[in-house]
């Protein structure tokens, strides 16, 4: 089956650090997402792409995020520096381009620790 | 996107059917009905979705009222395995368009 792929599956970093999260979505997908999980606040879109370009970028503190798709098999997910507030688990999803209903198809997501 | 209204949690017992309920009662013609789960530790699973008609496929059925303000996920013959949280995400029609999170129903499968 294919699948979002999603690297590191862990990642404990001190504060003030540089964390990135990689995202390799399905092959012929042209949209990728970026949510993240707490407990508090449930599952939040950070950001969308669509072709490889930005569509929606709202839901991501501009400050300290910043997401990128370097090429057609890769997204990444920036944040430097790191605060605890951040620890949280980032799911990358990709849906296809053929029909406007298309579902979205989820990684099993990077769980991030920042101490 | 519209919002919807799930109850934040029920049983099931293992083997009998599972119907979850779903209210859109402010859903827009344009908006389609879907459903993902997640298991504990996993990214969130698609299920299926659909716009008026009711839909089946190997994992659920889902009815939708004629009115299309309400649905229901039917989990045939629900297995330990089916314990997760699902969520009832109305989504507008266009290309590339994102998904809404809320609370879901926390479903557990007992034996």
């Amino acid at each position: 089956d294919a699948r979002v792929t999603q690297t590191p599956r862990h990642k404990v970093t001190e504060m003030g650090q540089e964390v990135t999260m990689r995202c390799q979505p399905i092959l012929g997908h042209n949209t990728v997402f970026w949510y993240r999980q707490t407990m508090m606040q449930g599952l939040e879109l950070l950001a969308y792409f669509r072709n490889r370009a930005p569509l929606d970028d709202s839901g991501m503190p501009k400050d300290r995020f910043s997401a990128e798709m370097p090429d057609a098999t890769l997204a990444t997910l920036k944040i430097q520096p790191s605060e605890p507030r951040d620890s949280a688990v980032y799911f990358c999803a990709s849906g296809g381009s053929g029909q406007y209903n298309s579902p979205l198809h989820f990684g099993n997501g990077t769980r991030l620790t920042v101490t | 996107d519209a919002k919807t209204t799930q109850p934040p949690s029920m049983d099931c017992a293992e083997g009998r059917a599972a119907n979850l309920p779903c209210n859109h009662s402010t859903i827009s013609g344009n908006e389609y009905v879907y459903w993902y789960r997640q298991i504990h530790s996993q990214g969130p699973q698609y299920i299926i979705h659909g716009l008026k008609n009711n839909e089946t496929n190997e994992m659920a059925s889902l009815i939708i009222t004629e009115d299309r303000k309400s649905s229901t996920l039917i989990l045939p013959h629900a297995t330990l395995r089916d314990t997760a949280v699902y969520y009832c995400i109305v989504r507008v029609a266009a290309a590339g368009n994102k998904l809404t999170f809320g609370g879901g129903t926390r479903v557990l499968v007992k034996p």
